[in-house]
């Protein structure tokens, strides 16, 4: 069974820093991994998607790499806002057709 | 290009009860998928639809049930309510085969 798992489960820091948020996974036979964003009450916006066989995603000011080997990805984000403070969740395709999703990791940005 | 779609957005019920929440899935997708999100928690694959049959089941009872229509618009029934069931449901459209998952807004559905 996979199990996902996201660390830390929130953070706080000030405007203009940067962030880093980890994700691990149990099983390394995954089709892709898949990072979204996740506003208080509301649903999945995407984020990035990494396919299986890539290292790593960017888009703007958000960059996410992907171990496979070592059940790892990690979240990059540069040069936060206060518009960032958000849930960050990860999940992992696997070949039973469903998301294995993480608790998620709580963002703030103190502006 | 339209989203996912959602509907009702809030929804209270009465223990024992039963409900259904609808999905549109967004424009040219043909496979949809059902999750339910408990407080503080990430999602849990409840089951998905492709084709109109039923593609993969999470752990979750029988009395939860789906439907998908020839539009691949998609339906979750949940039947004999019980207070656990109170959660944010979730559904989100994809290509067949790993593209990537679009999400609606969700449901809330609280029991009482």
């Amino acid at each position: 069974k996979q199990e996902v798992t996201q660390i830390p489960a929130a953070l706080s820091v000030p405007e203009g820093e940067n962030l880093v948020l980890n994700c691990s996974f149990t099983d390394s036979a995954i089709y892709n991994l898949q990072w979204f964003r996740q506003d208080p009450g509301k649903g999945l916006t995407s984020l990035l998607l990494i396919q299986s066989s890539q290292r790593e995603q960017t888009s703007g000011r958000l960059n996410a790499s992907l171990d496979k080997s070592s059940g790892r990805s990690t979240l990059y984000i540069a040069a936060s806002q206060p518009g960032d403070s958000a849930t960050y969740l990860c999940a992992v395709e696997t070949n039973d057709y469903k998301l294995s999703f993480g608790a998620g990791t709580t963002v703030t940005v103190r502006a | 290009e339209t989203g996912v779609t959602q509907s009702p957005t809030h929804l209270i019920k009465t223990r024992g009860q039963q409900v259904t929440l609808r999905c549109s899935s967004q424009s040219g997708h043909n496979t949809v998928s059902w999750y339910q999100q408990a407080l503080g928690q990430g999602p849990q694959f409840i089951f998905q639809y492709y084709r109109e049959e039923e593609n993969g089941r999470g752990n979750f009872p029988p009395r939860f049930s789906g439907l998908q229509f020839p539009n691949y618009s998609s339906e979750l029934n949940v039947n004999a309510l019980e207070l656990d069931d109170s959660a944010l449901y979730l559904c989100a459209s994809s290509l067949a085969g790993p593209s990537g998952y679009t999400f609606g807004s969700g449901t809330r559905l609280t029991v009482v």
